[in-house]
This record gives structure tokens, sequence and C-alpha cells, in this order.
């Protein structure tokens, strides 16, 4: 199962912040947040990931909490293309998978004109 | 964006065929993966590689066998398709593995048909 909750949708205003939460309360120390979204019929998509501190690229800005149990995917001037569904993962880190990531369900996230 | 490249792209097949999915890459990255996705599963990894005939079974396995003769090849069969084998299949490749935080990159998919 997947170590990470998030809302199963989200509306934004074209133009707009979207800040979207994903909560990690079991998160481990060596464990990276990553972010990835799927657009419809595509591959998923890598946007950004991090450890502890904040991070921020071309595409998005993720801010972690102090106690890492939380995190936020931050895209600061969202556009229609940003529609998509959002997946925050955790690193499953060990054992025989080597980096295997685990997808949950997602964010639905709908960025409206 | 990554260099994968899968194919086909589409596939309709019939129960009990071989089928054999490409993917290949252009990055030299030394590990690669094969996802499926199936509506209210998510992505579930197949089985990955982590070097030229180096490969290992992920969570859904059964019925499925990977090979990699090549870096920038990995290939995926179905020895003999069964209609739950019917899916979006994703690759995905990285730099690094489990002591790595290099993040992994998919390709655009195989959508397989099996009837």
């Amino acid at each position: 199962d997947a170590k990470t909750t998030q809302p199963p949708s989200m509306d934004c205003a074209e133009g707009r912040a979207a800040n979207l939460p994903c909560n990690h309360s079991t998160i481990s120390g060596n464990e990276y947040v990553y972010w990835y979204r799927q657009i419809h019929s595509q591959g998923p998509q890598y946007i950004i990931h991090g450890l502890k501190n904040n991070e921020t690229n071309e595409m998005a800005s993720l801010i972690i909490t102090e106690d890492r149990k939380s995190s936020t995917l931050i895209l600061p001037h969202a556009t229609l293309r940003d529609t998509a569904v959002y997946y925050c993962i955790v690193r499953v880190g060990y054992g025989g998978s080597q980096g295997n990531l685990i997808f949950g369900k997602g964010t639905k996230l709908s960025v409206k004109p | 964006d990554a260099g994968i490249t899968q194919s086909p792209r589409h596939k309709v097949t019939e129960t009990g065929t071989p089928v054999t999915l490409r993917c290949h890459q252009t990055e030299n990255h030394r590990y690669m993966y094969w996802y499926r996705q199936d509506p209210g599963h998510g992505l579930r990894l197949i089985h990955y590689s982590y070097g030229v005939k180096d490969t290992d079974k992920g969570e859904v396995s059964d019925g499925y066998s990977v090979s990699r003769s090549k870096t920038e090849d990995f290939l995926l069969t179905l020895e003999s398709a069964t209609s739950s084998q019917t899916s979006v299949y994703f690759c995905a490749i990285s730099e690094g593995g489990t002591y790595s935080n290099q993040p992994q990159h998919f390709g655009d998919g195989t959508r397989l048909s099996i009837l």
C-alpha cells in the first residue's frame, strides 16, 4: 500500500498557484519524497523530489515540513496543461525492488479558465 | 524528456499468443523497469533490471519474463497472453537504484488488449 495520503481531487483557477498537499507521517529518515504527474494516456512525468530541505526547479516547488510528516507541491502559475493526476510518493528504499515506486491514487487537479 | 521509446504503442492480440514489448533508451541508464497500470490498482512493478543480463521480479511478475542483452533495450514477454494481462504497460529508467535518490523517468506506454 502507498505510504502517502492525498486528497482525491482539487480545483485551481488558471494563473493562480496550485498547492497540492501530501501526508506521509510514517516516512523514514532516509526516504525521499517524490512527485510525479500523469496527464491522461501519457506516462508519469517526474516533477521534483526532496529529502528535508525545500526544493525548487523549473516546474514546481516542494515544501517539506520540519518533522517531514507532510509536504506541499506548489505549481506557481497553473495553466490548463497542468490538469493531471498528481502522485506523491515516498521512495521504498531497500530490498529487492531497487528503488521501487509505489503509486497511490493521487490527486486529480483540474485547472479551470 | 528522457529518451525512452516503447514499441509497439498499441497492440491487440488473442489469448494464448506470445507477445513481446520493447523498451529502448538512449540515456545509457543502468536501471530499467516494467510497470503495468490498471484502473483501481495504480502502477505496479512487474520486473526490473539493474544491468545487462541482471533482472529481478517485482510485485506482479507471474506470467511475464524479461530480458536485457544490451544496456539500451529491455524486453517484456508474455509467453502465453491471457485476458487478465490486458493493460497499459510503462517502461521506466533511472541512473540509480535503491541507494540512489535519482528519479525514474517513464516512457509513453504500450496499450495491450488481449481478446
